[in-house]
């Protein structure tokens, strides 16, 4: 089935080591976006891609990157995480075209842990 | 700023009981509204969604009701389960974006 699918689903860091995060779709969407949710929250969006435009939310901070090489890929690298980027990361992908945004689809997430 | 909010962070119904979930949004331009369910440890899943250009669209055991004059978004399940119990999350979009703003969610407890 076409899905979004995100790796590792666990992911555990030091404090202050790169880690980087991947989000792969089988869905051909335009749109992928990277999402971080701490617990009880609604996910708060950190930047998206529009083909192979990005697109950062004004509060992202810089220490949090993304690259996306082709369609299907898209990655989130932490440059240095702090004990405060401990979160779930969502990836999500949609489709825009001219008649607006179509459903957006999420992976399953991938649980940061920072040591 | 722009915002979509829901009114009852916790939501408990007895199974089998229909549950509505309530959503209100303040952006008048918002033309396209989705509905999550998120249980715990996973990611959003989508529910179902409804255009601006309609009042009413029913799912499987779902229905989203949109009063694009009070700026209001409802969820209604029919006869709720066990496994309805979850976070869940609306969303807006506006047409001239790529993105969505959710509302921070509401928790359905289906007490047996």
């Amino acid at each position: 089935d076409a899905m979004v699918i995100q790796n590792p689903r666990y992911q555990v860091t030091q404090f202050g080591k790169p880690v980087t995060l991947s989000c792969s779709q089988t869905l051909n969407h335009n749109v992928m976006y990277w999402y971080q949710q701490k617990s009880s929250q609604a996910p708060k969006l950190l930047f998206h891609y529009y083909d192979k435009d990005f697109n950062n939310e004004a509060d992202t901070p810089d220490n949090f990157q993304s690259r996306r090489p082709n369609t299907s890929f898209c990655f989130l690298d932490i440059r240095s995480p702090g004990l405060g980027d401990a979160a779930m990361y969502l990836c999500a992908t949609s489709r825009r075209a001219g008649t607006g945004l179509s459903e957006q689809f999420f992976g399953p997430g991938t649980r940061l842990t920072v040591l | 700023g722009e915002s979509v909010g829901l009114h009852l962070p916790t939501l408990s119904v007895q199974e089998g009981d229909n549950s509505i979930i309530n959503c209100a949004y303040s952006n008048s331009a918002s033309d396209y509204f989705i509905w999550y369910k998120q249980e715990s440890g996973k990611g959003p899943q989508f529910i179902i969604d409804i255009r601006s250009n309609m009042d009413k669209r029913q799912g499987q055991r779902v229905t989203v009701l949109l009063n694009k004059t009070v700026k209001h978004l409802s969820l209604q399940i029919a006869a709720t389960q066990p496994g309805d119990s979850a976070v869940y999350f609306c969303a807006e979009n506006t047409g001239t974006a790529s993105k969505l703003t959710f509302g921070t969610g509401t928790r359905l407890q289906v007490t047996l």
